[in-house]
């Protein structure tokens, strides 16, 4: 079975400072993962995703990502957040052949000036 | 970009009435799939939508949910008898392959069911 653990619920970080949230997964065999955000009343937007190849991957928005194998973790990160990241960020995973991903409960982004 | 519409943003029905969500996947997309998030819990995956048929279905998918595709250009869930734990967020997502292609959701529907 696969399923997405956020550890952290909520995050708070001021305006150019870095964020890093966590994604741990567990899934049988090779891992496709992506990473989401939500603003409020819009739907989820892709940030990145990671299918195989070079393990730090970039995205949109400045966003990166760290597929860490040994660790079961894919954290994503910003060097320098602002305003505008705060939301709602999502880790999901699924399978190659069909988009049944498995989202983690979520993480709000709180940016303080 | 292009985009994911679904109508109507909320939707507020009584339990046991029948609700149609309905959902505008981006004009070249092959792949459809709906998901659902209850307050304060994970976005969970309903259903996937391939050439006419259900690819995948969740165990939430029962037979008071169906999908169809009526006139190639809307995808609807249909809910046969609302219940009230069917109250949640249903997104609407497409995709014009599978997962090395990009899925794009619509900014979803609010089903409230008193």
């Amino acid at each position: 079975a696969q399923s997405v653990t956020q550890p952290d619920i909520h995050i708070t970080v001021s305006e150019g400072a870095s964020l890093e949230l966590r994604c741990n997964y567990s899934y049988g065999a090779t891992p496709y993962l992506f990473w989401y955000v939500q603003s409020p009343g819009q739907g989820l937007q892709l940030l990145l995703k990671y299918f195989s190849g070079d393990t730090l991957v970039q995205g949109i928005k400045g966003f990166e990502a760290e597929f860490k194998r040994s660790q079961s973790s894919f954290n994503l990160r910003k060097p320098s957040v602002h305003w505008s990241d705060a939301a709602e960020y999502f880790c999901a995973v699924g399978p190659p052949n069909d988009y049944k991903l498995s989202f983690g409960a979520g993480t709000t982004v709180t940016v303080r000036a | 970009e292009p985009e994911v519409t679904q109508t109507p943003s909320h939707q507020v029905t009584q339990m046991g009435q029948e609700v149609i969500l309905r959902c505008v996947p981006i004009s070249n997309h092959l792949y459809f799939y709906w998901y659902r998030q209850i307050l304060g819990q994970k976005v969970e995956f309903l259903v996937s939508f391939y050439n006419n048929e259900i690819s995948e279905k969740s165990e939430i998918f029962d037979d008071q949910f169906s999908v169809e595709r009526p006139d190639g250009s809307n995808f609807t869930l249909k809910i046969r008898s609302t219940k009230l734990e069917d109250s949640a967020m249903y997104f609407c997502a497409s995709s014009e392959g599978t997962v090395r292609q990009k899925l794009f959701f619509g900014s979803g529907t609010q089903l409230s069911v008193l």
